[in-house]
């Protein structure tokens, strides 16, 4: 089956990185786009960002723009995110997703477990 | 952004009733060209990743029980819940894929009353 497992929780200072990775197996990983989703208390659920794991293209929401990376590791069918300069605001949960098709599947039909990401000094 | 507003924020409902959960967004979803509404609903319950329930706003995913039904297009939709039951209790969320950034409505309880 379908599976999506993420790395574990994260605790952050202010001003720091975190790198989150997602281990996809049940699929070719080659074949579907991952997106990031957070989850935090007050905002609720927050769309980051896609990546294409064939072309390595991205794109980002615009509040996440040049803080967030995204990369994969095809060999190992894993994708990556990356942010930077976090901030107390950017404790949450994060859950790679996976696309469920090309073209006008743009909805999510598989999720990671998620990963805690806390920021505190 | 296409903003997704839900109702009512939680609601509880009896054993074997119906659960209506309402979502508008601040613009069309309704792609013409495919004649499809770009909405998915997803269930999450505590301590779990969201589950997607519905996506164009009415086909139901592979597994999920015939109780739950999507309805609605253009900017009003509805997530239908028939019967009930206990393992239901879960906060539910709609999402519009319609356009870049994809975004999600505040979500909505559902309790046993």
């Amino acid at each position: 089956q379908v599976l999506l497992v993420q790395s574990g929780a994260e605790v952050k200072k202010p001003g720091a990185s975190v790198k989150v990775s997602c281990k996809a197996s049940g699929y070719t990983f080659r074949n579907y786009d991952i997106n990031w989703v957070r989850q935090t208390t007050g905002q609720g659920l927050e769309w980051v960002g896609w990546m294409n794991p064939i072309s390595g293209n991205t794109g980002y929401a615009q509040n996440f723009q040049g803080r967030a990376t995204m990369t994969r590791d095809n060999s190992i069918s894993t994708a990556y995110m990356e942010l930077r300069s976090l901030r107390s605001e950017d404790t949450a949960v994060y859950y790679c997703v996976r696309r469920a098709g090309l073209g006008h599947l743009d909805y999510y039909d598989h999720w990671g477990q998620g990963t805690l990401v806390t920021v505190s000094s | 952004d296409i903003v997704m507003t839900q109702s009512p924020d939680s609601l509880a409902v009896s054993l074997g009733e119906r659960a209506t959960i309402n979502c508008k967004s601040s613009q069309s979803v309704f792609d013409n060209s495919y004649n499809k509404n770009y909405l998915a609903w997803y269930q999450q319950k505590p301590g779990q990743p969201p589950k997607l329930l519905i996506y164009w706003a009415s086909t139901r995913e592979s597994g999920v029980p015939a109780r739950f039904s999507g309805s609605g297009s253009g900017t009003d939709f509805t997530l239908t819940i028939n019967s009930l039951q206990a393992e239901d209790v879960a906060v539910y969320y709609c999402q519009q894929f319609y356009s870049v950034p994809r975004t999600f409505g505040g979500g909505t309880k559902v309790e046993i009353k």
